[in-house]
């Protein structure tokens, strides 16, 4: 049972260049969400999905775009990287939204933006 | 304003001490309480959830929560050297999920000596 499962693990990108970063989970949840985790600063979220077909905003979604492809994938995009983006990004999911619906975390992407 | 307060570490203690790892935090609408364990280059890993001010016991773990005084711990009892990890508190609003989503501490380090 693989859970959450990004891909890839390490990027290396140029200041400019565009990235998606891909999510899948198995557990047939329905909903996603996308994190970043830089040193000092903690989780924060970028975008989520409550559920296949809707996206919305977190609290940092500047400079980025994510994609709902089906109730299992939810990617990332960084259309034009800064070198502010440099950071590991988590993917997770849960049976959906609210309190009572813990999320399960991926492994994780390290991003470096030169 | 959701603000939480983690102190980063990292605290050192030898094989069988009694641990704790605290989070305090100032917006009192913070209803929901979570712990999570994330150990180095992996996600992070939901160990406890909880609602209510008292604890709540699993095994090795037990989560506080002090609702009036804004505070919530959580006690390792018996710690291993696999304990060694960062720790997490997280917290939700009543309305949960959503734009919302986890507010998280920073982590605290953690370090048991063998």
């Amino acid at each position: 049972n693989a859970g959450v499962t990004q891909t890839p693990k390490f990027q290396v990108l140029k200041t400019g260049q565009s990235m998606t970063l891909q999510c899948a989970q198995d557990m047939n949840h329905n909903s996603m969400y996308w994190y970043r985790q830089d040193p000092g600063m903690g989780l924060r979220l970028i975008y989520y999905s409550a559920s296949e077909g809707t996206t919305d905003k977190g609290e940092v979604p500047n400079g980025y775009n994510v994609s709902r492809l089906n109730k299992r994938e939810f990617s990332l995009r960084l259309e034009s990287a800064a070198p502010s983006q440099t950071s590991v990004y988590f993917c997770a999911s849960s049976e959906g939204i609210g309190p009572h619906q813990p999320q399960h975390f991926g492994d994780g992407t390290r991003l470096s933006i030169l | 304003q959701k603000e939480v307060e983690q102190d980063p570490g990292p605290l050192s203690v030898p094989e069988g001490a009694i641990v704790s790892l605290n989070c305090t935090y100032s917006n009192s609408a913070f209803q929901y309480f979570m712990w999570y364990r994330q150990y180095s280059r992996k996600g992070p890993e939901l160990l406890m959830y909880t609602y209510s001010s008292g604890n709540k016991e699993d095994g090795r773990f037990t989560a506080q929560v002090d609702k009036s005084s804004k505070y919530i711990s959580l006690f390792i009892r018996d710690s291993q050297p696999s304990d060694s990890a960062t720790y997490l508190c997280a917290m939700t609003l009543n309305s949960g999920g959503g734009a919302d989503g986890l507010t998280f501490g920073k982590g605290t380090h953690l370090i048991i000596q063998p």
